[in-house]
């Protein structure tokens, strides 16, 4: 079945530099990769997400890219901001259904 | 639309005792997933629903677990009895499933769950 490894599992960085949070994933014909935020106490909440016909989405501050030959997504961060502090979540979808494997996330930590 | 509603909030019980979590999904979503989420074991996915139908339920943990889903707009998460071990806080989400593309899950803010 799909697996999914992130890294790292805690990243801190200074307040106004970028940070990057990678995934891998094991099935080949996955094809939908969403990033979700979890702030303290909350729920998980997507941010952003990519399907497998495409190399590399932005939205602001924010932006996703995938090596579909390499198996791997990653998840950028630009001019960080205190309210980035959270845990990241990547996920993929498996194929043959709707189910999503869930990396075990990355906690963000911005330094002032 | 509200979003996805769960009850109750936190739920404090006693070892042995019956526990229901309740979820009501996106109306129109027809995918609703239950997670367990714990410090040690991260987000689980212990069942999810096509249509209100189980799917895959191989992330329940043990016998004592159950879910159900009467129809299009309600699900509950049932433990009996409960252990100490459970305590977590479980999560349910929803999202609209089309052919093969699955769109964004959105999840309910979670039942906070102690059992001492």
């Amino acid at each position: 079945g799909e697996n999914v490894e992130q890294h790292p599992s805690t990243l801190s960085v200074q307040e106004g530099d970028s940070a990057v949070i990678k995934c891998t994933y094991s099935d080949s014909a996955s094809n939908y990769f969403p990033w979700y935020k979890q702030e303290l106490g909350k729920r998980p909440q997507l941010i952003i997400d990519i399907r497998s016909n495409v190399g590399e989405k932005k939205d602001q501050r924010i932006a996703v890219t995938l090596n579909k030959t390499a198996k791997h997504f990653s998840l950028h961060i630009t001019e960080t901001q205190p309210e980035d502090s959270a845990v990241y979540f990547c996920a993929a979808k498996y194929p043959s259904n709707y189910q999503l494997i869930w990396g075990a996330g990355t906690k963000l930590i911005i330094k002032p | 639309d509200a979003g996805v509603i769960q009850s109750p909030r936190h739920e404090v019980t006693e070892m042995g005792q019956e526990v229901t979590l309740r979820c009501k999904p996106i109306s129109g979503h027809n995918s609703l997933f239950w997670y367990r989420q714990t410090m040690m074991r991260g987000l689980e996915l212990l069942i999810y629903f096509n249509n209100n139908v189980p799917i895959d339920d191989s992330g329940m943990p043990e016998d004592r677990f159950s879910a159900k889903m009467p129809n299009a707009s309600f699900s509950t998460l049932k433990i009996q009895p409960s252990e100490p071990r459970d305590s977590a806080v479980y999560f349910c989400a929803s999202s609209l499933a089309l052919g093969a593309q699955l769109t964004e899950a959105f999840f309910g803010q979670g039942t906070r769950l102690t059992v001492v």
